[in-house]
């Protein structure tokens, strides 16, 4: 049963564009989102997190939004750079205690020049 | 500099053989966690441990198995009984789950 959902596999979008990558959660129990960038053969890097406290959270070209009603979030980046064509996990965790991250199955992004 | 070390980068194994894939990290880290990335099933869980010398068993155990004698160092032994070994494995360690994982650079296994 998965608990954290990226329902798009891959998205494509034209440089300087903005991209938008979705996530949804099932567990209301999670109040604590990240998200992870990885290039082929190489392991995940942070990229950016939020807390269920607040709606928005921005870091120079990526926001993250949290709609805790719906129990979505998205990632935006703006403008896009074909260095940011890469696989996007969303992961979730909450604070009363775990032990691990739950991850999505990841959206690949390709940023075309 | 700190960080998470995966050896080797690349590894090859005859069916049949066990294969042991080494995790060392200088974090300081109590958690360490190990996941497999197959094309399109994103990251799944095999095995973490919270803290020396306890660990428990991940999503897709079965055909793994791990130890923990010491904090800097969580090898993964991938076992003739796991029935399709070739993915990409990941290590990663953590001091506290809210502050995200800290990954190495994983390693290739191939079955030949």
């Amino acid at each position: 049963d998965q608990q954290v959902k990226q329902n798009s596999p891959s998205l494509s979008v034209q440089e300087g564009r903005i991209s938008i990558l979705n996530c949804d959660y099932t567990n209301s129990m999670f109040d604590y989102f990240l998200w992870y960038k990885k290039y082929p053969a190489e392991g995940p890097t942070f990229l950016i997190s939020i807390s269920s406290i607040k709606d928005k959270n921005e870091d120079g070209r990526f926001t993250v939004f949290l709609n805790k009603s719906a129990k979505h979030l998205s990632l935006h980046i703006v403008p896009s750079q074909p260095g940011d064509s890469a696989v996007y996990f969303c992961a979730a965790a909450w604070q009363g205690g775990s032990e691990k991250l739950v991850f999505g199955k990841g959206t690949k992004l390709t940023v075309n020049p | 500099d700190g960080g998470i070390t995966q050896s080797p980068k690349y590894l090859f194994r005859k069916e049949g053989q066990n294969v042991t894939l080494s995790c060392e990290q200088n974090l300081n880290h109590d958690a360490m966690y190990w996941y497999r990335q197959d094309p399109g099933q994103g990251l799944r869980l095999i095995y973490y441990s919270q803290i020396v010398n306890d660990f428990q068993k991940g999503d897709i155990a079965e055909g793994y198995s791990v130890s923990r004698e010491k904090k800097e160092s969580f090898p993964l032994t991938v076992t003739s009984a796991q029935k399709n070994p070739t993915a990409f494995y990941l290590c990663a360690s953590s001091i506290q789950v809210l502050y995200g994982y800290t990954f190495g650079s994983g390693t290739r296994l191939t079955v030949v």
